[in-house]
């Protein structure tokens, strides 16, 4: 596609389901990252993806939280048993090679997590 | 731990005017680059400018330009002849350069709602 997809744009969800958040990067790009973006808060890293593989899941907040990537395409952020805390804007972004520090990211439009 | 403050939560400007936002960091690294993001209602950020630690002049696309001042860790964005759609979050953001160890993520800071009266 044009530019990073993510979707749903909206989730709205119980406190102790688990959800899935998908997001499909801009085609060819070999990096992939997930960001968290809270009410008042910066972007928190979550995970990095280079290809399918992911050599960084430091910033995963929990065990709850896991990601995956298929193909070197999609990517998949699952939540389980999600907790109010949880409420926030999820972020991918992806990046041509993921190889130079100052390659752009290239952003989605984040799906908006609310746990009730 | 690298970290990235923007003391400055909301800023107005008015059309056509300049405006000013500040960035610090903390880093005890010598080599890495700064990056400045917007993120306007579409939630979709967009990379507005980036510099290279390393050199000295200061970068600029077009109405935006940078105050980089390394010793004092500070990275302030300039935006000229303020227009309407500058209206938008702006975050600051630091990367250490890859080395070994390979990618290492952005460290945003929290940001600055920039607002422009018409």
């Amino acid at each position: 596609g044009a530019g990073v997809s993510q979707s749903p744009s909206n989730k709205v969800t119980e406190k102790g389901k688990d959800v899935e958040l998908r997001c499909d990067p801009i085609s060819g790009h070999t990096a992939l990252y997930w960001y968290r973006q809270s009410l008042g808060q910066g972007l928190e890293f979550l995970i990095y993806f280079q290809g399918n593989s992911a050599p960084d899941k430091s910033g995963l907040p929990s065990d709850r939280f896991s990601a995956e990537r298929t193909g070197g395409s999609v990517s998949t952020l699952t939540i389980q048993r999600t907790q109010q805390e949880d409420s926030a804007v999820y972020l991918c972004a992806s990046s041509p090679t993921g190889g130079l520090t100052n390659e752009k990211l290239f952003f989605g439009s984040g799906t908006q997590l609310s746990v009730l | 731990a690298q970290t990235v403050t923007q003391s400055q939560p909301e800023m107005s400007v008015q059309e056509a005017e300049t405006v000013t936002l500040s960035c610090t960091y903390d880093t005890s690294e010598s080599d890495y680059y700064l990056f400045w993001y917007k993120q306007p209602p579409s939630r979709q950020m967009i990379l507005v400018i980036r510099q290279e630690a390393y050199k000295q002049q200061n970068a600029t696309e077009n109405r935006f330009s940078v105050n980089f001042q390394k010793a004092a860790k500070s990275f302030s964005l300039k935006i000229s002849d303020s227009q309407l759609g500058d209206a938008a979050m702006y975050f600051c953001a630091y990367r250490i350069t890859f080395g070994f160890s390979g990618n290492t993520p952005l460290v945003f800071g929290k940001g600055t709602r920039l607002s422009v009266i018409a």
